[in-house]
């Protein structure tokens, strides 16, 4: 177990919907990443908080925007959703920008 | 933006084999982590180690950032290593991952 928890773990919705996943980082860390894991994009990065402020972007689509709250669990709003971003999306976490990440478990998002 | 490649795509071992993974990067870097990612999809942290060797039980890394290439060693493999073993690499503020190995240890 990594400390890193992600809610929900599987969530299957619709196109055009918007969804939520959310995530709560170790004790102790200020910066939280997320990421998307798709059969032909791979592992990808799409963007860093780091104490309440965006601090890094990847690729993350403009449908998609993340926050980062004042206890430190993170959201990645997901909305206009496409068959495409059926996927596994990863929360992790790290002490400071960019040392050592420990992920969670994932949400697995299927679009129908 | 920096390329990450990794070899070989994939690894068929015997119980008890060795092996070695390799992770080319295309420019300097200023971390690098080796993750496993076990059957179940969970991605497990291994190593930190943006330059030098370490070592953690049967398995131990080494990145000699100068010539842009991590190894990782596996010794003495058992099943429950099979899965897939990316290599990730911070440069610019932003993170790539390869492609992984994926490893097969067979009984």
């Amino acid at each position: 177990d990594s400390g890193v928890t992600q809610t929900p773990k599987h969530l299957i919705t619709a196109t055009g919907q918007r969804v939520t996943l959310r995530c709560s980082p170790r004790s102790g860390d200020l910066s939280v990443y997320w990421y998307q894991q798709s059969l032909d994009q791979g592992l990808q990065f799409l963007i860093q908080y780091y104490n309440g402020e965006e601090r890094a972007k990847g690729n993350i689509l403009e449908r998609f925007s993340a926050q980062q709250f004042p206890d430190l669990h993170s959201e990645l709003n997901l909305s206009s959703l496409e068959l495409g971003d059926s996927a596994l999306y990863f929360c992790a976490s790290s002490p400071g920008p960019w040392y050592e990440q420990y992920f969670g478990p994932g949400t697995r998002l299927t679009v129908t | 933006g920096i390329q990450v490649e990794q070899s070989p795509p994939d690894l068929i071992l015997q119980e008890g084999a060795n092996s070695t993974l390799r992770c080319n990067f295309s420019d300097s870097v200023n971390n690098l982590q080796w993750f496993h990612q076990n059957p179940w999809g969970q991605l497990i942290n291994l190593f930190y180690i943006p330059s030098g060797t370490k070592q953690n039980g049967r398995l131990s890394a080494t990145t000699v950032a100068t010539e842009r290439y991590s190894l990782l060693y596996i010794s003495s493999s058992q099943t429950t290593d099979s899965g897939v073993y990316f290599c990730a690499v911070v440069n610019n503020n932003d993170m790539r991952f390869g492609a992984g190995t994926r490893l097969t240890v067979k009984p």
